[in-house]
């Protein structure tokens, strides 16, 4: 089955600063990749999505790169603030768009 | 839109003890995924419904885990004799015909076997 592993598992960063999360996955016929955001006691939220026929998606602050080749992605936010503070999880979607998720990075924007 | 609704939010039981927890989709998703989130870890993925057909189950959905969706609206997800390590967040997420890819969260049920 797929494999996704993500990096790092925590990230402090200043407030107004840029921070990136990584997430590489082992099963090639995988096409659909969502970040998720969780803050504590809540369910997660998509923040942004790509599919494998985009290298690059940008959403305001939020954007995201996928390089099929090496079967790795990435999460960029600018800017930061303290509201973005939370985790954050990448999936990749196997079949039926069941997803196979991250283990999670800690973003902690302090201000 | 309401968004994915899940009920309880919390849930204590004792070990042995049978639990249900109940998922209201968005509202026309013809898809409904269940997953399962312990502390630290991400959500993985436990049984799929599409309609009323349960398409797919995870090994980790053992013969104590019944998941069901009758009428292809609202799920259940049952644990009998529950156990310490089922102690979890116990996720629904659905997603609409039109944008399949798409997954939306509800906000959990947390579960705690003591």
């Amino acid at each position: 089955g797929e494999n996704v592993e993500q990096h790092p598992s925590t990230l402090s960063v200043q407030e107004g600063d840029s921070a990136v999360i990584k997430c590489t996955y082992s099963d090639s016929a995988s096409n659909y990749f969502p970040w998720y955001k969780q803050e504590l006691g809540k369910g997660p939220q998509l923040i942004i999505d790509i599919r494998s026929n985009v290298g690059e998606k940008k959403d305001q602050r939020i954007a995201v790169t996928l390089n099929k080749t090496a079967k790795h992605f990435s999460l960029h936010i600018t800017e930061t603030q303290p509201e973005d503070s939370a985790v954050y999880f990448c999936a990749a979607a196997g079949n039926f768009n069941k997803f196979y998720f991250g283990s999670g990075t800690k973003l902690n924007v302090k201000p | 839109d309401t968004g994915v609704s899940q009920d309880p939010r919390h849930k204590i039981t004792k070990r042995g003890q049978n639990v249900t927890f109940r998922c209201d989709p968005i509202s026309e998703h013809n898809r409904l995924y269940w997953y399962r989130q312990t502390l630290g870890q991400g959500p993985e993925f436990l049984t799929y419904f599409q309609n009323e057909a349960q398409l797919e189950k995870s090994r980790l959905l053992s013969d104590r885990f019944s998941a069901e969706r009758p009428k292809g609206s609202f799920s259940t997800l049952e644990i009998q004799r529950t156990e310490q390590g089922d102690s979890a967040m116990y996720l629904c997420a659905s997603s609409s015909i039109v944008s399949t890819d798409t997954q939306y969260f509800g906000p959990g049920t947390r579960l705690t076997v003591l």
